[in-house]
Order: structure tokens, then sequence, then C-alpha cells
């Protein structure tokens, strides 16, 4: 199937600091990505829908400014978490919409785990 | 808007069969998809149905759809230990590109 990479896996951060989380998709295009967060033993939350050359579209309660998504090429897009808190710590996951004439699903990347000290 | 539900937990014997169960909301639902998750990892799509089909089977993983009832359910069959995970369902629309995901099931193998 489809790879979605994303960087870092993991990540520990003072708090103020911002961190950028990459997400890749390796061998399709994808021209929607998007950017979950999951807590401890829950479901995903889906944060925003990120669609390459135009801005993201917040889910209700996400702070665009506090988490910034920019999806500048076909196969990247980026989630920086701006000003960490600890309130922040989570799971983030990306995922990636392949959508053909047949099929049409997400792949996921691996994760990534920030803790914010 | 769209629910999907489903149980919390489950537990089997190794080489047994597990079944888990989804329901959901959506009467619009063109895919259903299973997801698995490892611990500490992200989601790998396990195995899918399109709205129009009733079961599809794939090596030891057999789907169920029942749309009348909105009843969605994965079969593991001769279940192991590397099964053990968390499970989510989740159905996406006519409408938009967006994932509704169930609460996920912790499927627990025993030796």
């Amino acid at each position: 199937g489809a790879v979605v990479s994303q960087h870092p896996s993991r990540v520990i951060c003072k708090s103020g600091t911002s961190v950028k989380i990459e997400c890749r998709s390796l061998d399709f295009q994808a021209t929607t990505m998007f950017w979950y967060r999951q807590f401890p033993k829950q479901s995903l939350m889906l944060m925003a829908t990120s669609n390459e050359g135009s801005k993201a579209t917040y889910e209700q309660g996400v702070e665009k400014d506090k988490f910034l998504i920019n999806h500048a090429s076909l196969t990247l897009s980026t989630l920086t978490v701006t000003s960490a808190h600890p309130e922040d710590s989570s799971f983030y996951i990306c995922s990636a919409r392949s959508s053909t004439p047949s099929f049409d699903t997400q792949y996921f990347g691996p994760g990534t785990r920030l803790t914010v000290l | 808007g769209e629910d999907v539900e489903q149980s919390l937990f489950l537990s089997v014997r190794e080489g047994d069969s597990s079944v888990i169960n989804c329901t959901y909301t959506d009467s619009s639902s063109t895919y259903l998809y299973w997801y698995k998750q490892e611990p500490g990892a992200g989601l790998q799509l396990l195995t899918y149905i399109f709205s129009n089909m009733d079961m599809k089977q794939d090596q030891r993983l057999t789907v169920l759809l029942n749309k009348k009832d909105k009843h969605l359910s994965l079969r593991i069959a001769d279940t192991q230990t590397g099964d053990s995970a968390i499970y989510f369902c989740a159905e996406k629309d006519n409408a938009g590109n967006m994932l509704t995901f169930g609460g996920g099931t912790r499927l627990m193998v025993k030796p």
C-alpha cells in the first residue's frame, strides 16, 4: 500500500517553544492531507484538513494560530505547534488522501509523540 | 452529525476467531474501512468495503456489511498474538473527503 512518513517520531521540548512536524506521502501525490490528535486510549480527533496550495480548514475548537499548517507541495504538509504548552502534549498523526476513480482512502503516518515540559 | 460506535474491548484465545462490530448512522456512507493501530504507531489500513457490497474476504479477514441495519463487522480467523491491537472502523460519506472514526476496539489475544 501507499506509504506516509512523519518526522520526527518523537519530540520533547520546553514550554514556549515551537515544534514543526512533517508529513510526507512517499509514493503518491496527495492534494489533501489531514492532521489528527489522539489522546491516550481514545480515538482520533480531526484537527484540520490541509489542501495543497490553499489554506487549511480547521475543525471547530482548534486554534489556527496555534496549529499552523502548510501544504506547500503535493507530497508534504507540515504542522507547527507554536508556543507549545504542556496541554499540547499528545500523539499527532497525519494522513494523506489517495483518491482514484475506483478507490478513495486515507493512508496514515506513524505518528509523532510530542511531550512539552 | 455522523456517528460511528464500537465496543471497547474484546478478548479471545489464540487460534479462535475474533469478531469486531461497528455501527454507524450515516446512510450516505460510500466506503467503510477497518484500520489497525499497534501501540505507539499510526493507523494501518487493513481492509475496506464499498457500500454496495455485502461481504469481502481477504486472507484471514472477512468484512460483513448490513447496510439496512448500518452494521459492519470484521472477522479475523485463526487470531494470533500479533493481532493484538486497537481496531478502528471508519466511514466516508458521499459528500466530503473526511473520515468519521469509531472509538476503537482493543483486541487482546491470549496465548
